[in-house]
């Protein structure tokens, strides 16, 4: 079993919905992470977390420290959020541990 | 101006080769990284190293070393390529060494053939 599990693993939307992608992660942790991987295979920081809330844009990162879950939202998806959305913790080691990603496919 | 830069982005090479690719950061950060994508996607810590220390992780076979020359530099040599080295290398980095957002490279896709 994986330290940090995502679901779902895929994901496909119509243009406008709200999207959860939700990670749930097993071990101690200093800070979470939310990435993106573009088509193209770039990988970027959407948001870094250790309590609460975040939001930016249209994007909104949650996290449940005494639960170990944590949700990305996704308001008036669109196309261009098709993407691979990796959760991702800094643990004891100090290293990420990622999640397998979620690919979200958002329909005009 | 590019963050976090990668050469090459492309590598193919033939099994038992010898290879390096380069990673360099101009944001000032102290703490560099370098990741391996396999083939489904799934991202996984190779090392992470500052100017004190190297962390490695204990499933990365010592045919990958890091090299530093300075702190804005972090490359990585294989020896003896295998046909399981073939993924897309992420270099990546943050500022301190624990809990930091970090900056991702564009990635190197290596093929062993």
């Amino acid at each position: 079993k994986n330290e940090v599990e995502q679901s779902p693993q895929n994901l496909t939307a119509q243009e406008g919905e709200f999207i959860t992608i939700n990670c749930s992660y097993s071990v101690g942790i200093s800070a979470l992470h939310w990435l993106q991987q573009h088509p193209g295979g770039g990988i970027v920081s959407l948001f870094m977390l250790s309590s609460g809330k975040k939001k930016h844009g249209r994007l909104i990162a949650t996290i449940n420290i005494q639960e170990k879950h944590s949700s990305l939202h996704i308001t008036a998806s669109h196309p261009r959020d098709s993407a691979v959305y990796i959760c991702a913790v800094t643990g004891s080691a100090r290293q990420l541990t990622f999640g397998s990603g979620t690919q979200l496919t958002v329909l005009p | 101006d590019t963050a976090v830069s990668q050469t090459p982005k492309y590598l193919v090479t033939q099994m038992g080769n010898d290879k390096s690719i380069k990673c360099e950061q101009n944001l000032g950060h102290d703490t560099m990284y370098w990741y391996k994508q396999d083939s489904k996607k799934f991202l996984k810590i190779m090392f992470s190293y500052n100017n004190k220390e190297l962390i490695i992780n204990e499933t990365v076979p010592n045919r990958f070393s890091p090299k530093s020359p300075d702190k804005a530099h972090l490359n990585l040599h294989i020896n003896s390529l295998e046909l399981g080295d073939s993924a897309v290398y992420f270099c990546a980095s943050s500022p301190g060494t624990s809990g930091r957002e970090q900056y991702f490279g564009p990635g190197t896709r290596l093929t062993v053939t």
